[in-house]
């Protein structure tokens, strides 16, 4: 069956442009999860959905970071007046449930962002 | 606050020796840990995970890892290592109603032949 998705797959922006991310989940995944991997770091947690509510959003770096999922599926990760050190590679990744901290999560391959 | 650690941004061993890869955790409460895999050019994927049932866990490709709590370990280990586990091995950690997972900085292991 089809995996996470993510579009687009590089996106190569201006500093101060808005930038949207695009996640499509396996399809009956409730959870939903953003992550941010920069150069030589781990990945950083960004948002959870669950359905379509996002209980906790204090992962966000900053508040040019938004995040809102629709019909429980595709999700969007939007970033405002990106900054050059917005530039990483931003995953996504989904799971069956939100089953409390012992989730597997499927994770898309990523969209790089580079701002310049 | 939970955190990871994970020792050596870098590890080569030949092919056919142990693998071991590091990974400490802090978590004030008892922890889940996993370890993902990820291949060059794909996506992360679970190796294996443990959710306080047995502390040695085995999971995919004769990988396996054992929880420590006295140590605060979850390391990953493999008998024999193949030129196929050439990947970034990364480590995590979640526990009982914590929706939030942190990832370690990753590990490369590069296989010799």
């Amino acid at each position: 069956g089809a995996g996470v998705s993510q579009s687009p797959s590089n996106k190569v922006t201006e500093k101060g442009k808005d930038v949207e991310l695009r996640c499509d989940p396996i399809s009956g995944h409730t959870a939903l999860y953003w992550y941010r991997q920069s150069l030589g770091q781990g990945l950083e947690f960004l948002i959870y959905f669950q359905g379509n509510s996002a209980p906790d959003k204090s992962g966000l770096p900053s508040d040019r970071f938004s995040a809102e999922r629709t019909g429980g599926s595709v999700s969007t990760l939007t970033i405002q007046r990106t900054q050059q050190e917005d530039s990483a590679v931003y995953l996504c990744a989904s799971s069956p449930e939100l089953a409390g901290g012992w989730d597997t999560q499927y994770f898309g391959p990523g969209t790089r962002l580079t701002v310049l | 606050a939970q955190s990871v650690t994970q020792l050596g941004s870098h590890v080569s061993v030949s092919e056919g020796a142990l693998v071991l890869l590091r990974c400490n955790y802090s978590s004030s409460v008892p922890p889940y840990l996993f370890w993902y895999v990820q291949y060059p050019n794909q996506g992360l994927q679970l190796l294996l995970k443990y959710t306080s049932a047995a502390t040695l866990v085995k999971g995919i490709n004769g990988f396996e890892a054992e929880f420590k709590k006295s140590e605060t370990s979850f390391h990953l280990t493999k008998p024999s290592a193949h030129m196929s586990d050439a990947a970034e091995y990364f480590c995590a950690v979640s526990a009982e109603g914590i929706n939030k997972f942190y990832f370690g900085s990753g590990t490369k292991l590069n296989v010799k032949p």
